[in-house]
């Protein structure tokens, strides 16, 4: 299954609120997690399940989304959150998303 | 706190096989699924195959022939060979866990870099 993120790059402010998609080359249910990965460090979970929550994460991210097309949506963007975002599907096998790279304007 | 750390070789000759092992600390072996994940430079993430505690193991196809993944539960280890490399296989290579409901990974090593390079 080939997963399909956009756009590829985002520029933003501090404060702004962004969204970014994931889209799946066919129906995943909701089996779709986000990650950020910040330079140099590894990924980190975010949403499991297209739209929950992972413990620690702040609430100004979320996901949504079922089938093949999916969202995640950063409100009120803090200087932390500048960083690249991946889409990964577990419905058959394990693959990702070729990232979102979210930038400072 | 569940941890991980990866340890291996950082240099790695074309053709020759690749060897990395992932130590889990802070929590048993004995539960989830324990994966590798790999990063080229510069370039997107790609999963690679798991293993849990029994030994069931899955594979990426199109790494498959190359790959064996096998696990270490006296040590609370698992590990990755990957044969033949070739510059291709020039990555920071991560282990992860896996929760293994609505499969995601939770928990990440910090990554080590191996380069295949002669």
């Amino acid at each position: 299954i080939q997963m399909t993120q956009s756009p590829s790059s985002l520029s933003a402010s501090v404060g702004d609120g962004v969204t970014i998609t994931c889209r799946a080359s066919q129906s995943i249910s909701t089996y779709l997690n986000w990650y950020q990965q910040k330079p140099g460090k590894a990924p980190k979970l975010l949403i499991f399940a297209a739209s929950s929550l992972q413990g620690g994460v702040p609430s100004r991210f979320s996901g949504s989304g079922s089938g093949t097309d999916f969202t995640l949506t950063i409100n009120s963007l803090q200087p932390e959150d500048f960083a690249t975002y991946y889409c990964q599907q577990s419905s058959s096998s394990y693959t990702f998303g070729q990232g979102t790279k979210l930038e400072l304007k | 706190q569940v941890q991980l750390q990866e340890s291996g070789p950082g240099l790695v000759k074309p053709s020759e096989t690749l060897s990395l092992t992932c130590t889990v600390s802070g929590g048993s072996i004995s539960t989830y699924y324990w994966n590798w994940v790999r990063q080229p430079p510069g370039k997107g993430l790609e999963w690679i195959a798991y293993i849990d505690y029994s030994g069931r193991t899955n594979y990426d196809p199109s790494l498959r022939s190359r790959v064996t993944i096998s696990v270490d539960t006296s040590k609370n280890q698992f590990s990755l060979k990957l044969s033949s490399v070739s510059a291709a296989d020039t990555a920071v290579y991560y282990c992860a866990r896996l929760v293994g409901t609505t499969d995601y990974f939770d928990y990440w090593g910090q990554g080590t870099l191996v380069t295949v390079s002669s």
